[in-house]
């Protein structure tokens, strides 16, 4: 079975400044993709990022970008000029693309706080 | 439409009623799937449809909870005899053929009294 452990339950950042929230995961196939959502108070699930395990180069999308190390299954997700905007829970998630396609595993979350 | 879409937005209920949640995906999506999401936590999956059938429905808890797609496009999931256990909110998603990205609703949530 796949795991997704998330080790910071909160963290903080000032505007403006970086931070990088950590995402490990245990599994033993080689085909398979690995998310960010964010969770606003709203509770929709809103997706940041997405990485596909067979591609080398890390995924970025605008202020958002992973460092993806497939031997380590680590995924974290760096947000560069934090904005208040971007306050909520985050949540790392791995879906499997060969016998548990369609089923996601999601960490706990952590809670990011943006600072004025 | 243009989003996924959950009603109700929360449901209250007592204690060994039945209740009822429904879901509307993206139209054209084929699979559908539904999680579980506790205070505090991330959400955990509880079945997936592919067209009207369930592919994977490993994550229902128990017998109580049950869920229906019959012309794979809606689905509704039922929970009979509610315990205060169930209380979580109860996420959709949807997607093209299984294909990543899962386009999540706003969720219902779930109070038993």
């Amino acid at each position: 079975a796949q795991t997704v452990t998330q080790s910071q339950p909160e963290m903080s950042v000032q505007e403006a400044e970086t931070v990088t929230l950590s995402c490990t995961y245990d599994t033993s196939e080689n085909n398979y993709y690995l998310f960010w959502y964010k969770q606003p108070p709203s509770r929709q699930m809103i997706l940041v990022i997405r990485q596909e395990a067979y591609k080398q180069q890390n995924a970025t999308e605008n202020r958002f970008s992973v460092n993806f190390q497939k031997a380590a299954k680590s995924f974290s997700l760096k947000i560069s000029d934090s904005q208040l905007g971007d306050t909520a829970m985050y949540f790392c998630a791995f879906m499997g693309s060969n016998t548990n396609a369609g089923k996601s595993t999601f960490g706990d979350g952590t809670t990011l706080t943006v600072k004025p | 439409g243009a989003g996924v879409s959950q009603t109700p937005s929360n449901k209250v209920t007592e204690k060994g009623k039945y209740v009822e949640l429904r879901c509307d995906p993206i139209s054209g999506h084929t699979a559908l799937y539904w999680y579980r999401q506790s205070l505090g936590q991330g959400p955990e999956f509880l079945i997936y449809f592919q067209g009207t059938g369930a592919a994977d429905d490993s994550g229902l808890p128990n017998d109580r909870f049950f869920a229906v797609r019959p012309e794979g496009s809606v689905s509704t999931l039922k929970i009979q005899r509610t315990e205060r256990g169930d209380s979580a909110v109860y996420l959709c998603a949807s997607s093209f053929d299984r294909r990543p990205p899962l386009h999540f609703g706003n969720g219902t949530r779930l109070t038993v009294t």
